[in-house]
């Protein structure tokens, strides 16, 4: 376990779902990631919260969402989802913002059909 | 845009054999270079953080080098052994001044060590 908790580990859903990833973290750090990790691709940097603001959406779909309550969880709430959104999801996070060490969680693998 | 490649893809090696792996980078600034290892379908773990500043970081049997100004960093693992197996991922992290808030991955190298 490395300090950031992800669940569920594992989400089958159908495209017309609505689902929500959850990322929960008590190591004391201010800054929040959501990767996505496709076969074959480096990891993508979805969003970035810094003490529960959105600094960065990286041109990510409306059909993804995320929402950050507080600095220990990290959601992202899913709906009308496609095939090709199939991916592990990671979250991350860091002490502060950008430069230092990262920890991310186990992922949560999902699977729309 | 910053891009990190890592060669080869994959590695297969005899338990017992000392190993490199290579990361190399096209934007020379950065601030800190991390490697992870990855296991099938699971998360990141963070073997090794090496600072701009710094030449080298070790841990156990697990060496990294970094050559910021030739954009390259090594993965040094000696007497490799089977649960060593798994993909490995260099990622940088750019300078805070440039604003920027990601990690850039290299797609990883699967190492698969034979017993």
């Amino acid at each position: 376990e490395t300090g950031v908790t992800q669940t569920p580990r594992h989400l089958v859903m159908g495209m017309t779902n609505k689902k929500s990833l959850k990322c929960e973290q008590h190591l004391g750090h201010n800054a929040m990631y959501w990767y996505k990790q496709s076969a074959k691709k480096p990891l993508e940097l979805m969003f970035v919260y810094s003490l529960e603001e959105r600094v960065e959406n990286n041109s990510v779909p409306s059909r993804f969402s995320p929402e950050c309550p507080n600095s220990s969880h990290l959601f992202l709430h899913l709906h009308t989802l496609q095939p090709e959104d199939s991916a592990l999801y990671l979250c991350a996070s860091s002490q502060e913002l950008g430069n230092y060490g990262y920890t991310f969680g186990s992922g949560t693998r999902l699977t729309v059909v | 845009k910053q891009e990190v490649t890592q060669i080869p893809a994959a590695l297969s090696v005899p338990e017992g054999e000392n190993l490199v792996l290579n990361c190399s980078f096209t934007d020379s600034a950065i601030y800190n270079l991390q490697w992870f290892r990855q296991d099938p379908g699971k998360g990141l773990t963070s073997l090794l953080l090496i600072q701009s500043s710094q030449r080298e970081q070790t841990s156990g049997r697990l060496n990294a080098s970094l050559d910021k100004s030739s954009g390259r960093s090594t993965l040094y693992i000696a007497a490799s052994q089977p649960g060593d197996s798994a993909t490995y991922l260099c990622a940088v992290s750019p300078f805070l001044q440039t604003g920027a808030n990601n990690l850039f991955f290299g797609t990883g190298t699967r190492l698969t060590v034979i017993p």
